[in-house]
């Protein structure tokens, strides 16, 4: 089975910190993304890699950063976290070619 | 640009009742079709998939979703619902490529 790991479940972290989000893939996949979940609004797409140091933004990038140095690891970068930033965050993995993305269980954060 | 609605945001129904969550999508370009299902603090989990072939796709736990091109509709529907499928349900469109597109979201709540 894919599996996509997130390194935190619950987060708590106060404005102005510097936040780290990581995410794991085991199956090779060359496509990850990193989506926010907020009510009413569903999933808003963060930003995407296609490869190892390649990257796109999505549709709600401001304030965000990501990385990608490794194939299997995704990680998104709150530069100076802020309370409108507290989110459901979630990681994908997905093949280049047209099948489904698998997700992460998800990160709660919460910043105060 | 893709776009998907989710035309109900909560359907209430009774245990044992069929239900239907309506999704409709505009794309000018073939795209596949996906329905997701969410449980209260988790990830996304694939709950059944269109990418080609029979236009009426299954999947194990009883829902079922027909792809209609000429209505750009991926309607989920099951002929009876248990207290175990309350839970998020999302629709999702990809297109050739890498991008993935999700409506905002049904919460399906079913009642004893």
């Amino acid at each position: 089975d894919v599996k996509v790991t997130q390194s935190s479940r619950y987060l708590v972290k106060r404005t102005g910190e510097k936040v780290f989000l990581e995410c794991v893939q085991d199956m090779d996949h060359e496509n990850m993304f990193w989506y926010r979940q907020d009510p009413g609004l569903g999933l808003r797409l963060i930003y995407f890699s296609y490869d190892v140091k390649m990257k796109e933004k999505g549709d709600i990038p401001e304030g965000y950063s990501v990385s990608r140095e490794k194939k299997e690891r995704f990680s998104l970068i709150l530069e100076s976290a802020s309370t409108n930033q507290t989110s459901m965050y979630l990681c994908a993995s997905s093949l280049v070619r047209d099948t489904e993305a698998f997700f992460g269980q998800g990160t709660r954060l919460t910043v105060v | 640009a893709q776009s998907v609605t989710q035309l109900d945001s909560q359907v209430p129904v009774f245990e044992e009742a069929p239900v239907e969550l309506r999704c409709n999508y505009s794309s000018s370009v073939s795209v596949y079709l996906f329905w997701y299902v969410q449980y209260p603090n988790q990830g996304l989990q694939l709950l059944l998939k269109y990418l080609s072939g029979s236009t009426l796709v299954k999947s194990i736990n009883g829902f079922e979703a027909e792809f209609n091109k000429s209505q750009t509709s991926f309607h989920l529907r099951k002929p009876s619902v248990h207290i175990s499928d309350t839970a998020e349900y999302f629709c999702a469109v990809r297109k050739t490529g890498n991008q993935f597109y999700f409506g905002t979201g049904t919460s399906l709540t079913v009642i004893p």
